[in-house]
């Protein structure tokens, strides 16, 4: 166990519809950062927060949206969803700005799937 | 731009070893990461390289030339619980991250 949670474990959604995707991160870390993983492919970086500030921006799209909260637990926002959406969605932590990838902690992940 | 490639899937029998490799391209460097991954769960860290040379960690060990912008991860002693995803991992200069597509471990008794 990371100390990452991450609700729901799993979802079901139909095209068209909007989700939310929670994170907590291990106690004490100030950076949260989301990834998407589709089916048998490697984890695409979306983007990373830093103490409530965005600090990095991978190849996130347009309809979808990310906030880190005062308490430190994060959001991800999927909206107008398609079918393609339809992946785990991970979230990492870690204590400060992650200067390599083995300093982020992971969560168990939520399962997306758009019908 | 940046770029992990690693094969796709190996096979292994119980006990041996297996080497699995990652060449990446990348704007800065500041380590290779490995890490595994079970089908469904999450990337669980293994190994980390920041300069040359080889490092061990029990039954894992990774190796690093930035000269020629290739890793690799070591497996001994394989065991039925080493199936699995692995994937190689880097950071650019602007604070993204990359992940290889990963290379599924097929141990077989």
């Amino acid at each position: 166990d990371s100390g990452v949670t991450q609700t729901p474990k799993h979802l079901i959604t139909a095209t068209g519809q909007r989700v939310t995707l929670r994170c907590s991160p291990r106690s004490g870390d100030l950076s949260v950062y989301w990834y998407q993983q589709s089916l048998d492919q490697g984890l695409q970086f979306l983007i990373q927060y830093y103490n409530g500030e965005e600090r990095a921006k991978g190849n996130i799209l347009e309809r979808f949206s990310a906030q880190q909260f005062p308490d430190l637990h994060s959001e991800l926002n999927l909206s107008s969803l398609e079918l393609g959406d339809s992946a785990l969605y991970f979230c990492a932590s870690s204590v400060g700005l992650a200067g390599a990838p083995h300093e982020q902690f992971f969560g168990p992940g939520t399962r997306l799937t758009v019908l | 731009g940046q770029s992990l490639e690693q094969p796709s899937e190996v096979t292994a029998v119980e006990g041996a070893i297996v080497q699995i490799n990652c060449t990446y391209q990348t704007s800065g460097f500041y380590g290779l990461s490995w890490y595994q991954q079970h089908d469904g769960g999450a990337p669980t860290f293994l190994s980390y390289n920041a300069l040359d040379g080889l490092e061990e960690t029990g039954r894992f060990s990774s190796f690093l030339s930035r000269s020629d912008s290739y890793g690799y991860l070591l497996l001994q002693e394989l065991q039925m619980k080493d199936s699995a995803s692995y994937f190689c991992a880097v950071r650019d200069n602007f604070n993204k991250f990359y992940f290889g597509s990963g290379t599924k471990l097929n141990v077989k008794p």
